[in-house]
C-alpha cells in the first residue's frame, strides 16, 4: 500500500519550459489536492478534485493547470514556467469520516526549480 | 475565503516546557480544524484534529482548544521532548468545500 505517491521527486526547469507532475494514490480516496509550500507562507492551495472528472481552483491557480481524468491520478501542469514557481509541491488525498473530519494524506513533496 | 492566521511563527521552549501555538480563521461556516507536523524534509501529517461542536481534545501530551465565538484555537504540547521540534501547521474546513486552508506555520524548536 503506497499511499500518494509523487512523481518527480526534484526537477529543474529553465523559464517558459512546460513540465507535468503527477499524484497517484491507492487508497480510493475521493478528494485530491496539489499545494505548494514556500517559506514562511504555509501550504497554499493551487488546485483541487473532489472526484473523477471534477477539479476546482484554490487560492493561486495561476499559472497552473489540472486533470483527473481517472480518481486514482491527479495531474499537474505548468504550461510556461517562471521563477516565481520554484517551490516544493505536495499533492494529497482525502476521504471524509462520518463525523466531517477531512484527513489529509500527503506525499512526499516534488521540489521544483525554475531558472 | 476562508484566511487563517497562525501565531508566533518561532517558538523555542527548553525540554519539559509547554507549548502553545494559536490560530484565527475568518468564515464562520469552518467547522472542522486539524494540526499537521513537518519534520525537516518531511511531508506534513496529522497530529490531531477538533470539530466544531467540541471545545476541547486531548490525546496523551498534546491538546486542542476551540474558541467559536472568538474564531480561535490553540494548539498545546506539555512535557515537550527533543523530538517535538518541527514545523506545526493550523488549518480550517467546512463541510461544503472539504479543501483545508492552513496557517504559515510555526516552527518550534525544543531545546534539551
Amino acid at each position: 500500500n503506497a499511499g500518494v505517491t509523487q512523481t518527480p521527486k526534484f526537477r529543474v526547469l529553465k523559464t517558459g519550459q512546460s513540465m507535468t507532475l503527477l499524484c497517484a494514490q491507492d487508497m480510493n480516496h475521493e478528494y485530491m489536492y496539489w499545494y505548494r509550500q514556500d517559506p514562511g507562507m504555509g501550504l497554499r492551495l493551487i488546485h483541487y478534485s473532489v472526484g473523477e472528472g471534477t477539479t476546482a481552483k484554490g487560492e493561486v491557480p495561476d499559472g497552473y493547470n489540472v486533470s483527473r481524468l481517472k480518481k486514482q491520478n491527479f495531474l499537474l501542469g505548468l504550461e510556461s514556467a517562471a521563477p516565481s514557481q520554484t517551490s516544493v509541491y505536495f499533492c494529497a488525498s482525502s476521504y471524509a469520516t462520518a463525523s466531517g473530519a477531512n484527513v489529509l494524506t500527503f506525499g512526499a513533496g516534488s521540489r521544483l526549480t525554475v531558472l | 475565503g476562508e484566511n487563517v492566521e497562525q501565531h508566533p511563527s518561532t517558538l523555542s521552549v527548553q525540554e519539559g516546557d509547554s507549548a502553545v501555538i494559536k490560530c484565527t480563521y475568518s468564515d464562520s461556516a469552518s467547522n472542522y480544524f486539524p494540526w499537521y507536523k513537518q519534520e525537516l524534509g518531511k511531508r506534513p501529517q496529522l497530529i490531531i484534529d477538533i470539530r466544531s461542536n467540541v471545545g476541547e481534545k486531548k490525546d496523551q501530551r498534546i491538546a486542542v482548544t476551540l474558541n467559536k465565538t472568538a474564531k480561535h484555537f490553540s494548539l498545546h504540547i506539555t512535557e515537550t521532548q527533543p523530538e517535538d521540534s518541527a514545523v506545526y501547521f493550523c488549518a480550517a474546513s467546512n463541510t461544503g468545500r472539504r479543501a483545508l486552508t492552513f496557517g504559515s506555520g510555526t516552527r518550534l524548536q525544543v531545546q534539551p
